[in-house]
């Protein structure tokens, strides 16, 4: 089965610096990546995904970029503000069929004003 | 729209005894799963429904897990009996699937805590 790793487990940062999150996965037929965020006691929430036909997506201050040949992905959140700190998950799955994610442990991002 | 809808929020049970899980997807939406979320750690899918089917139950613990979607909407998780391990905030997500969107949209979960 699907095998994803994200790194780092906790990011800390200050206001207004960049944060780069990363995540391997093992099945080369794994084609749609989502990036979601869970603020403490709340569901997760996609805020961006990328299919494997493109290799980046932008929306704002937030961009994921995909190396399929490597087989990883990154999210890329520019000119971080204090209510980005979240947890992010990525995940990895195939459409079409069986959509069967399999997601990342998940990184604690604090953002310091 | 509404979202997803999940009951109870909040559940502490003991060791051996029994707990369901209910969930309504968003109106409309084919696919639903159950996710368990451990502290720490990512969602882990445990069953996926395409309306009143199992789609995958792989990583469900059959020997203690059920679910069921008998009339392709609502859907109930059931563990019998519980573990300590167990504790887990319990997710249910529905999706469309009808197009080639594949955003899955989140309940807010039940919290269960087992003694």
């Amino acid at each position: 089965g699907e095998n994803v790793e994200q790194h780092p487990s906790t990011l800390s940062v200050q206001e207004g610096d960049s944060a780069v999150i990363k995540c391997t996965y093992s099945d080369s037929a794994s084609n749609y990546f989502p990036w979601y965020k869970q603020e403490l006691g709340k569901r997760p929430q996609l805020i961006i995904d990328i299919r494997s036909n493109v290799g980046e997506k932008k929306d704002q201050r937030i961009a994921v970029t995909l190396n399929k040949t490597a087989k990883h992905f990154s999210l890329h959140i520019t000119e971080t503000q204090p209510e980005d700190s979240a947890v992010y998950f990525c995940a990895a799955s195939r459409t079409g069929g069986s959509y069967i994610p399999t997601f990342g442990r998940g990184t604690s991002l604090i953002v310091h004003p | 729209e509404a979202g997803v809808a999940q009951s109870p929020r909040y559940k502490i049970i003991e060791k051996r005894q029994s707990v369901a899980f209910w969930c309504n997807p968003i109106s409309g939406h084919a696919t639903l799963y159950w996710y368990q979320q451990i502290l720490g750690q990512g969602p882990k899918l445990l069953i996926q429904f395409q309306n009143n089917g199992v789609v995958d139950d792989s990583q469900l613990p059959k020997d203690r897990f059920s679910a069921e979607r008998l009339k392709g909407v609502d859907s109930t998780l059931k563990i019998q009996p519980a573990k300590l391990e167990d504790s887990a905030v319990y997710l249910c997500a529905s999706s469309s699937r009808t197009t080639s969107e594949d955003e899955q949209f989140f309940g807010p979960g039940t919290r269960l805590t087992v003694l």
